[in-house]
């Protein structure tokens, strides 16, 4: 199994452009998290998608974020306009879902984002 | 609001030697106490803990957790260069449909030769 597959691995932008960040969970998994990780804030939980719908998307910092699940093998997170304050290293997660039981959850390499 | 503490938030060793690494958490409909391991890329699954006073173990790493303190630790004994990495401790929890994770800022350990 690849594993959960994220691209771009790098992304440099500039402030005001459209950024969109894919990720391809491990097939099978139907569980698919979003998480945003910075020096100041650390990881920080952003959506996260059960069966391809959307459950939790309260970590979202604001309207210029988006994510869609069209499908159980693909997720986008959008951002439009970026500014620089997005940069940070995304990762997308995935497990089966067990319901209240824990299933590990296992993360893509991350997509880094720099807007300049 | 949810939150998970880490401590200290950087720590230098020698190889050979012993760190605890220390974790509090206050996190709503608590379930288990979660480390990871994040060396330059993803953070990769080390242990998980449910039960208070039951130590895990794997190899040179071991943690325990503290239910009524809200309190876990993670140790590493005769610490590898190999050990250097970034510990994340997780708080996890039932949300609906699945189960999700509030992460602590980490702790980057560096162990020199």
């Amino acid at each position: 199994d690849a594993g959960v597959i994220q691209s771009p691995r790098h992304e440099v932008t500039e402030m005001g452009q459209e950024v969109t960040l894919r990720c391809k969970p491990i097939s099978g998994h139907n569980s698919l998290f979003w998480y945003r990780q910075t020096m100041m804030r650390g990881l920080e939980l952003l959506i996260y998608f059960n069966n391809n719908v959307p459950i939790d998307d309260s970590g979202m910092p604001e309207d210029r974020f988006s994510a869609k699940m069209p499908n159980a093998s693909f997720s986008t997170l959008k951002i439009q306009p970026s500014e620089p304050r997005d940069s940070a290293v995304y990762f997308c997660a995935s497990s089966s879902s067990g319901g209240s039981s824990y299933n590990e959850q296992f993360f893509g390499p991350g997509t880094r984002l720099t807007v300049l | 609001e949810d939150k998970v503490v880490q401590s200290p938030l950087s720590l230098v060793v020698h190889e050979g030697d012993t760190v605890t690494l220390n974790c509090s958490y206050e996190v709503t409909n608590f379930r288990s106490l979660l480390w990871y391991k994040q060396e330059k890329k993803a953070p990769t699954f080390l242990f998980m803990l449910t039960s208070s006073g039951i130590e895990k173990k794997s190899g040179r790493l071991s943690s325990i957790l503290d239910k009524k303190e809200l309190f876990s630790i993670l140790n590493i004994t005769a610490t590898q260069t190999g050990d250097s990495a970034i510990y994340l401790c997780a708080g996890g929890y039932s949300g609906a449909g699945s189960y999700q994770l509030t992460f602590g800022k980490g702790t980057k350990l560096s162990v020199i030769p």
